[in-house]
């Protein structure tokens, strides 16, 4: 099974709202990614978190790390329509930590 | 900085044929990824280098698929004979790795294989 799986598949919203997705992983990790991937594009690195850190913002975004339960949420504030995307979380895991693990991603739509 | 570069972005070919992509990475990155994307299966590692050397092939599908990397510049990623299920997104990504494990991958904006 997967190593990251995001929670929930699909999410919409409407615009300025709050939008939450979750990331659960089985491994020990190194850092954990959160990367957007625009509907015919590549992927677009977000943010990292350490296995050490708790908490991280970056604008509009704020992730959290629990590795004691093995999980990361992503919240993006304030939504707006251009956050329309797919969200995906990778971890590096300690073993092997030279590649990425990403889970099957998050579809966030945006109402105006 | 470029970005990472791949060609061709499109590619529509008959069961059988030769395909063959390709991937620039971002100067001075020393990692290479190359990921296949489906509905079906989401996104997939299909093989990685460090310093050009091929680390872990063992998400390649089967033998009908290699990949080169003869350069820090250049790498490709072929599939023959190529088959209908072989269509898909195919990503290329890099990064600099660095002690203690994976720091943040570059993705190109992939090619998309039709196999009819």
């Amino acid at each position: 099974s997967q190593q990251g799986e995001e929670d929930p598949q699909a999410l919409s919203i409407q615009e300025g709202e709050n939008a939450t997705m979750n990331c659960s992983y089985k491994t020990s990790i190194n850092n954990l990614q959160w990367y957007r991937q625009n509907s015919g594009r590549g992927l677009v690195h977000l943010i990292l978190i350490r296995s050490n850190e708790r908490e991280k913002h970056s604008g509009r975004l704020r992730v959290t790390l629990d590795t004691s339960k093995k999980s990361s949420s992503l919240l993006i504030t304030a939504s707006r329509a251009a956050d329309t995307a797919s969200y995906f979380c990778a971890t590096a895991v300690i073993q092997g930590a030279q590649k990425l693990v990403f889970g099957q991603g998050t579809r966030l739509t945006i109402n105006p | 900085d470029a970005g990472v570069i791949q060609s061709p972005r499109h590619e529509v070919t008959e069961m059988g044929q030769e395909v063959t992509l390709r991937c620039k990475p971002i100067s001075g990155h020393n990692s290479l990824f190359w990921y296949r994307q489906t509905m079906m299966r989401g996104l997939e590692l299909l093989i990685y280098f460090n310093n050009n050397v091929p680390i872990d092939d063992s998400g390649m599908p089967e033998d009908r698929f290699s990949a080169k990397m003869p350069n820090a510049s250049f790498s490709t990623l072929k599939i023959q004979p190529s088959e209908p299920r072989d269509s898909a997104v195919y990503f290329c990504a890099s990064s600099k790795l660095v002690a203690g494990g994976q720091e943040t991958q570059y993705f190109g904006p992939g090619t998309r294989l039709l196999v009819l």
